[in-house]
């Protein structure tokens, strides 16, 4: 059970923006800086976004994070067949002391 | 090239212990805070434990407190894990991973190794 929400599912067709949820609380996104994650399927997790909205370089800008209160979006544009994955959001949680990722959203791409 | 390789897995029986190693490359390992993740077959990520660049703080996941132990050898760019009283949930493929900036934590982890399989069955 995380303390991170997220869609289980999203889906779109290529070229499409698709947007994904995650929901806190005011002692983990509400106070510290959030992450997404992409994961390919048998592959290593990969940073997309850290500190809210800032790409590491070589994750193109169709990738972009906000945030809003104790809620943050992960937003890919244009969408591509290879999206196709599980994202997570994640933070810092007060409360647990410790990391914590989202419930993870299985991406589609029809 | 930066990379993370991650050694020591395999079967363990309940009860069990197990080290698991990480070596480093490419990078200035003493600079980054790092980090354990495991995930259960088919489930999502958990965060299992980070420790500063110095090792002054470790911390872990309420799941893993009091049976595993994470350690850093600067001076040879490797991450450790123990791992003590294995349950089968504890179950997972186990990935090292880097934080993104320097001399913080939490920030993200954009270099991970390929992970490290262990499984806890009798």
């Amino acid at each position: 059970h995380s303390v991170l929400t997220q869609p289980p599912s999203a889906s779109g067709t290529p070229g499409q923006r698709v947007t994904i949820s995650c929901s806190g609380t005011s002692s983990n996104i509400g106070r510290y800086t959030v992450n997404w994650y992409q994961q390919l399927p048998g592959t290593a997790p990969k940073l997309l976004i850290y500190s809210d909205n800032q790409r590491p370089s070589g994750v193109p800008d169709r990738f972009s994070g906000s945030k809003s209160g104790t809620s943050v979006s992960l937003a890919i544009g244009g969408l591509q067949s290879d999206d196709e994955a599980d994202y997570f959001c994640a933070t810092w949680d007060d409360r647990l002391n410790g990391y914590v990722f989202g419930t993870g959203t299985k991406v589609t791409v029809l | 090239e930066v990379q993370l390789v991650e050694s020591g897995g395999g079967l363990v029986e309940p009860g069990g212990s197990l080290r698991l190693s990480c070596a480093a490359s490419g990078f200035n390992f003493i600079d980054y805070t790092m980090n354990w993740v495991r995930q259960a077959p088919g489930r999502g990520l958990e965060w299992v434990s980070s420790i500063s660049p110095t090792a002054n703080y470790k911390y872990y996941a309420d799941s893993v407190r009091g049976r595993f132990t994470i350690s850093r050898d600067n001076a040879e760019n490797s991450l450790y894990l123990q791992l003590h009283s294995l349950r089968v949930e504890d179950t997972a493929v186990y990935y090292c991973a880097r934080d993104v900036l320097k001399n913080s934590y939490a920030t993200g982890f954009d270099i991970w190794g390929r992970g490290a399989m262990l499984t806890v069955s009798s």
